[in-house]
């Protein structure tokens, strides 16, 4: 079955840049997702990547896939206090008809 | 406007109560979810609606029950709940169910606490 798996904790000073990581085991996947949940809110979605691009920047994000190790990256530069929060990465494929499959979550902290 | 509204922000029910949740959506999605969000821990997926008809029920008991009235509205009916059942409940939209538009839009969600 589909398995999304995240590192559980990233530390970071502010300025620097950071790098979560997220391995996903399913071949399939056409859409690759990262979402940021703040404290007591929802998730807000981040940007997605398609499952036939390598590479996807904006502004201060930039989102890697590797399709053949099936692990995908999201690069925050120049991280900021706001930026502390729980990223999840999560995978969807067109045969699950809606389903997503989220990782457990990553929960960066930006010390000043 | 990528904005899904949910409606109460916190709820606190006893295991007798029925109470409601809503949901709202102007984006012209017509797949609606609902998910369950324990503490530190990734949504769980609940109920899929896509074009107001139930297609996914992620085998959870009775004590929920969704109903989906037009396509941007989505409840989810609340009876004789369990302690365990105290979660963030968020609800999401998206163009479609499956493939190049089921990107997911979420809710700020609403925090339920049965006592």
């Amino acid at each position: 079955g589909e398995d999304v798996e995240q590192s559980l904790f990233l530390s970071v000073r502010e300025g620097d840049s950071s790098v979560i990581n997220c391995t996903y085991t399913d071949s399939s996947s056409t859409y690759l997702y990262w979402y940021k949940q703040e404290p007591g809110a929802g998730l807000q979605l981040l940007t997605y990547i398609f499952s036939n691009m390598d590479m996807k920047q904006d502004q201060r994000l930039t989102v890697l896939l590797n399709k053949k190790d099936k692990h995908l990256s999201l690069r925050i530069a120049d991280t900021q206090t706001g930026d502390s929060a729980i990223y999840f990465c999560a995978e969807s494929m067109r045969a699950n008809a809606g389903k997503s499959t989220f990782g457990d979550g990553t929960t960066l902290t930006v010390k000043p | 406007d990528t904005e899904v509204t949910q409606t109460p922000k916190h709820l606190v029910m006893g295991m007798t109560n029925k109470k409601s949740l809503k949901c709202e959506q102007h984006m012209g999605h017509r797949a609606m979810y609902w998910y369950k969000q324990k503490a530190k821990k990734p949504p769980e997926l609940m109920f899929v609606y896509s074009y107001e008809k139930l297609s996914i029920n992620e085998s959870v008991p009775s004590r929920f029950s969704p109903e989906c009235p037009n396509s941007s509205l989505l409840n989810l009916h609340l009876h004789a709940l369990q302690p365990e059942d105290s979660a963030l409940y968020l609800c999401a939209s998206s163009q479609d169910a499956g493939g190049r538009t089921d990107t997911q839009y979420f809710g700020p969600g609403t925090r339920l606490t049965v006592l």
